[in-house]
């Protein structure tokens, strides 16, 4: 059974576009919710994480929405790059375990 | 400062074969974790350690096993590789407590049962 649910798959995006990834989650004990990316041949990264208490987070050109009631959480990358070409991974935890959505392959074309 | 280190980075085996993934942090981390990740199935918690001497299973222990006999080290055993633990490996560590526990990864080690 998927904790998280991610989408979309894949997503193309033209430089300057934005890029939206969305999960869902059915546990409302999880209390963290942080997006990893990564790039070809490399472990994940924390990119930028939200608590349940927030509704959004910015950090530079990315930003996640959480709506606690719908348990769903989003990920915005504003201005999209090619550099930002990568999987990008959504987790929610509890109890120092994460749970991981299925990824999103995130192409941005010049 | 190395963050998390995994060896080897590639392996082939054959079907019944063991080997063990090594892991080692330096950033004096409780917490430390073995994920397998599969195309399009995300990343899947195979075992997990709180500190030296505790391990627990996640979602995918079978055909797997650690020890933790250090704060640094968190290697992974496979005994009798099948084709089905053809994967990439992941070690990650955290520090835990009553903050975010933010996980640090190293690079992966990518085996191939054959």
């Amino acid at each position: 059974q998927q904790q998280v649910k991610q989408s979309p798959q894949s997503l193309i995006v033209q430089k300057g576009g934005i890029s939206i990834i969305n999960c869902a989650y059915e546990n409302t004990a999880f209390d963290y919710f942080p997006w990893y990316q990564q790039f070809p041949g490399k472990g994940p990264a924390l990119l930028i994480a939200i608590r349940p208490d927030v509704s959004e987070k910015k950090e530079g050109r990315f930003t996640i929405s959480f709506n606690k009631s719908a348990k769903q959480f989003s990920l915005h990358i504003m201005d999209s790059q090619p550099g930002d070409s990568a999987t990008y991974f959504c987790a929610a935890s509890m109890d120092h375990q994460f749970y991981f959505g299925t990824g999103t392959s995130l192409t941005v074309i010049p | 400062n190395a963050g998390v280190t995994q060896t080897p980075k590639f392996r082939i085996l054959k079907i019944g074969q063991s080997m063990t993934l090594q892991c080692t942090q330096d950033m004096n981390h409780n917490y430390m974790y073995w994920y397998r990740q599969d195309p399009g199935m995300g990343l899947k918690l195979i075992y997990y350690s709180v500190g030296a001497g505790i391990t627990d299973k996640g979602e995918v222990p079978n055909g797997y096993n650690v020890s933790r006999s250090t704060t640094e080290d968190f290697p992974l055993r496979l005994e009798l590789a099948a084709p089905s633990q053809t994967s990439v490996y992941f070690c990650a560590s955290g520090k835990g407590g009553s903050g975010a526990n933010v996980l640090t990864f190293g690079a992966g080690s990518r085996l191939t049962v054959l």
